[in-house]
């Protein structure tokens, strides 16, 4: 069964700074990759996908993720932070009948003025 | 379209009685899931439909948890003889179930068990 590992639990970045958030996933087959946004009380965003292709994939609201096979990887980044961006990043994992995705627990990002 | 409704958006119980969720999908979504999440922690799958079927039931959905999707569209989760342990948030999602991989997400409800 597929998995997924966010080894931060909270990150603080000032804003106008660089961020980038870590997951690594485990999948037996081709998996199919997702960044999730999720504001308090909210439900969850969808930020990006990756499913083939381009392993650089652009996302909503500036960000970007990349897939690397050899490290199972799909990291989160975007350039310049500004201070809405404070909130709750999930990193999913599905399958390709898109039946069974599965959440890590979450990085929560806090931006500095 | 207006996206994912989810109704309540919140709700406080006391332990013991029965409570029930509903839940609007995207129109043309043929799946509809339901999730739980629990303070500080992802999103855990509950089940799923595909039209009107239940295709699939997390060990999570105990006894006392029921869904259903009668007509295919909106969707209801109960819990009965509710517990402190099912404070949570219940997100509904929904998918087409080819082609357009990601889910959307409803608000959620956010259940509190006193």
């Amino acid at each position: 069964a597929q998995s997924v590992t966010q080894p931060d639990i909270h990150i603080t970045v000032s804003e106008g700074a660089s961020l980038e958030l870590r997951c690594n996933y485990s999948y037996g087959a081709t998996p199919y990759l997702f960044w999730y946004v999720q504001s308090p009380g909210q439900g969850l965003q969808l930020l990006l996908k990756y499913f083939s292709g381009d392993t650089l994939v652009q996302g909503i609201k500036g960000f970007e993720a990349e897939f690397k096979r050899s490290q199972s990887s799909f990291n989160l980044r975007k350039p310049s932070v500004h201070w809405s961006d404070a909130a709750e990043y999930f990193c999913a994992v599905g399958a390709s009948n898109n039946n069974d995705m599965r959440f890590g627990a979450g990085t929560r990002l806090t931006v500095k003025p | 379209d207006t996206g994912v409704s989810q109704d309540p958006r919140h709700k406080i119980t006391k332990r013991g009685q029965n409570v029930t969720f509903r839940c609007d999908p995207i129109s043309e979504h043929n799946r509809l899931y339901w999730y739980r999440q629990t303070l500080g922690q992802g999103p855990e799958f509950l089940t799923y439909f595909q039209n009107e079927a239940q295709l699939e039931k997390s060990r999570l959905l105990s006894d006392r948890f029921s869904a259903e999707r009668p007509k295919g569209s909106f969707s209801t989760l109960e819990i009965q003889r509710t517990e402190q342990g099912d404070s949570a948030m219940y997100l509904c999602a929904s998918s087409l179930s080819m082609g357009n991989y990601g889910y959307t997400f409803g608000s959620g409800t956010r259940l509190t068990v006193v």
